[in-house]
């Protein structure tokens, strides 16, 4: 069946760091990808996301590009904040509007 | 304007009882997602409701499980004879074809069974 591998955490980085969070998938077809984020105390909210091959998301200073040669979808920030520290969830679906398959999380700590 | 609404936010029950789990979706969103998040197992999904088609269950762990959708909107996740395995943050999400289908969460019901 179709499952997201992510990098393991917790990642600590001091503020101002390179931030890459890394997201592997097995899925038969053209998935969707995305990457959700789930802020302290919050509930789970879309990042950013990519539906086709060599698409790049982005958002809030996040980037991450589907590459379909090496099945990932890697997340990347080049100079996080402590705003910053939260769980990074990648994930897949593969048609429109159907049921997200989810990595594990990689909580995410920034600090000053 | 309103978002995914779950209620209660946070529900501790006997092991044994059953549990009634409230979703109201986005206005308007015709579909409606059931996902489960526990320390174990991670994020995983449960059941999902298209408009007027079946649901599909397939994520549904065992038949104590069950999902009702009425009139299209509010959603009602039902755990029989609660299990200890059974504590977690249930997320209900929707979504809309117009907006790309994005899934919005709600802030889930953090279940407990004692």
């Amino acid at each position: 069946g179709d499952s997201v591998t992510q990098m393991e955490g917790p990642v600590t980085l001091s503020e101002e760091a390179f931030l890459t969070i890394n997201c592997t998938y097995t899925a038969t077809g053209y998935p969707s990808l995305f990457w959700y984020v789930q802020y302290p105390g919050e509930g789970l909210q879309l990042l950013l996301k990519a539906t086709k091959a060599d698409d790049k998301g982005s958002n809030k200073g996040f980037e991450a590009t589907y590459r379909k040669e090496t099945t990932s979808f890697h997340l990347e920030k080049g100079s996080v904040q402590v705003s910053d520290s939260a769980v990074y969830f990648c994930a897949l679906s593969k048609a429109a509007g159907n049921k997200l398959t989810f990595g594990g999380g990689t909580r995410v700590l920034v600090k000053p | 304007g309103a978002g995914v609404s779950q209620s209660p936010s946070n529900k501790v029950t006997e092991k044994g009882k059953d549990v009634e789990l409230r979703c109201d979706p986005i206005s308007g969103h015709t579909a409606l997602y059931w996902y489960r998040q526990s320390l174990g197992q991670g994020l995983e999904f449960l059941i999902y409701f298209q408009g007027n088609s079946a649901p599909d269950k397939s994520g549904l762990p065992s038949d104590r499980f069950s999902a009702e959708r009425t009139g299209g909107s509010v959603s009602t996740l039902t755990i029989q004879r609660t299990q200890q395995e059974d504590s977690a943050v249930y997320l209900c999400a929707s979504s809309d074809r117009i907006r790309n289908n994005e899934q919005f969460f709600g802030p889930g019901t953090r279940l407990t069974v004692l």
